[in-house]
């Protein structure tokens, strides 16, 4: 069966660090890929999502980037946090195909808090 | 442009009440897929049901039941007898085919909070 792993689960970070969050899927190929940030509300909003190795698409401007260097691993980054980085990231995967039927399975999450 | 509004942002019940919560969605495509998702308190989202646009039939799933209704853009989830594990927020998705991503596009959710 397939699984998905995110960590660290929790991560306080001073302003101006950098930040690397990982996440990886077990027991499928070719999944697409996505990063979401929950803010203090509780809206998810899309920030990357991949379709194969080395393909990203952002979805809002902002001080973040993503890499997927292996087909089942994608990194979120970022060179300098700022405050607003704040919030719970969500890492998904979901089967790849030409279908819109699959739904998307998420990671545990990580909580980000920056000082 | 696709968009979900789950009108209802907090709701309270006593254990053992029933519940429903509602989901309204909005979509040029004719087909499309609907989704739920629990977010327990622990923060994970847990996929609940999909459901595909030229399927109306409702479902059950033990406790949960979901009552799709195309003629008025509805996806309404009901918990029978609720519990406090039924604690959590929940998310109604559409999905986007006309997206290369498959993209979701999500509700802003209702917490449930069920009280002993």
């Amino acid at each position: 069966s397939q699984t998905i792993h995110q960590w660290p689960a929790t991560l306080v970070q001073p302003v101006g660090s950098p930040l690397s969050l990982e996440c990886t899927v077990e027991g499928t190929s070719n999944p697409n890929l996505y990063w979401y940030r929950q803010a203090a509300g509780r809206g998810l909003q899309l920030l990357f999502y991949s379709v194969g190795i080395g393909q990203i698409s952002s979805e809002v401007p902002q001080n973040l980037s993503a890499s997927r260097p292996q087909d089942r691993q994608f990194i979120l980054s970022s060179k300098k946090l700022l405050l607003s980085d704040s919030g719970f990231y969500l890492c998904a995967w979901r089967a790849g195909g030409q279908t819109s039927n699959q739904p998307q399975h998420f990671g545990d999450g990580t909580r980000l808090s920056i000082l | 442009a696709q968009k979900v509004t789950q009108a209802q942002t907090e709701i309270s019940v006593v254990e053992k009440e029933d519940v429903t919560l509602d989901c309204v969605y909005e979509t040029r495509d004719t087909t499309y897929y609907l989704f739920w998702y629990k977010q327990p308190p622990s923060g994970e989202l847990v996929f609940l049901i999909r459901r595909n646009s030229f399927d109306e039939q409702n479902e059950i799933s033990g406790r949960y039941s979901w009552n799709f209704q195309k003629s008025t853009s509805s996806f309404n989830f009901t918990i029978t007898a609720s519990q406090v594990v039924d604690s959590a927020v929940y998310f109604c998705a559409l999905s986007d085919p006309g997206a290369g991503s498959y993209q979701l596009t999500f509700g802003k959710g209702t917490k449930l909070s069920v009280i002993p």
